[in-house]
């Protein structure tokens, strides 16, 4: 069955901290997805990667950063962590498509809190 | 740009009572269209998803949705529902192109009443 695998199911760290949320995949699927859930702003993408060592800026990208070193393994960075970060984050896979015709599969999430 | 519309917050209905959940698109052409599910602390799951062909599609957990080009939408529906239906639900639609994104509604909260 699929599965997308994040870290932690929640996570507390200190405001300026660096923070990393990782997130694996089994299924061999090219593409994967960071996202962070808020209450009435639904998803909002912040990176997304096609392939190993590549990464686009999703729609908020400010604050984060994004590592693919292996086909599997998307990480999440909060470079210097701030309350406004605080947050659900979602990470997702899917295989390549005609445009984005392959549905996505998500993690169960981090719940991220930044004191 | 493609976006998406869920025009319900909120949604409450009697366990056993049919269910409706609105979603209107905005794309140029023929979209691809998915709904899916959130159950509290959880990710989300695909109920169902439309690429062409008919415009009824039936999804899991008893769920099926109806395209209509006319109308822009792509609405859920289930003939009764249970308590374990009580979640959030989110449209989201896809485009033609290299772009692999997709674009999320901000979700309908169902709560089901015993």
């Amino acid at each position: 069955d699929v599965k997308v695998t994040q870290s932690s199911r929640y996570l507390v760290k200190r405001t300026g901290e660096k923070v990393f949320l990782e997130c694996v995949q089994d299924m061999d699927h090219e593409n994967m997805f960071w996202y962070r859930q808020d209450p009435g702003l639904g998803l909002r993408l912040i990176y997304f990667s096609y392939d190993v060592k590549m990464k686009e800026k999703g729609d908020i990208p400010e604050g984060y950063s994004v590592s693919r070193e292996k086909k599997e393994r998307f990480s999440l960075i909060l470079e210097s962590a701030s309350t406004n970060q605080t947050s659900m984050y979602l990470c997702a896979s899917s295989s390549p498509g005609q445009g984005a015709s392959q549905p996505q599969h998500f993690g169960d999430g981090t719940r991220l809190s930044i004191l | 740009a493609q976006s998406v519309t869920q025009p319900d917050i909120h949604i409450t209905v009697s366990e056993g009572a049919s269910l409706e959940l609105r979603c209107n698109y905005s794309y140029g052409a023929t979209p691809y269209l998915f709904w899916y599910v959130q159950s509290p602390g959880q990710g989300l799951q695909l109920l169902l998803k439309y690429f062409s062909g008919d415009t009824l599609v039936q999804g899991i957990k008893g769920f099926e949705a109806e395209f209509k080009r006319s109308q822009s939408s792509f609405n859920l529906r289930k003939p009764s529902v249970h308590w374990s239906d009580a979640a959030e639900y989110f449209c989201a639609v896809g485009a033609w192109g290299r772009d692999d994104k997709i674009i999320f509604g901000k979700g309908t909260r169902l709560h089901i009443l015993p």
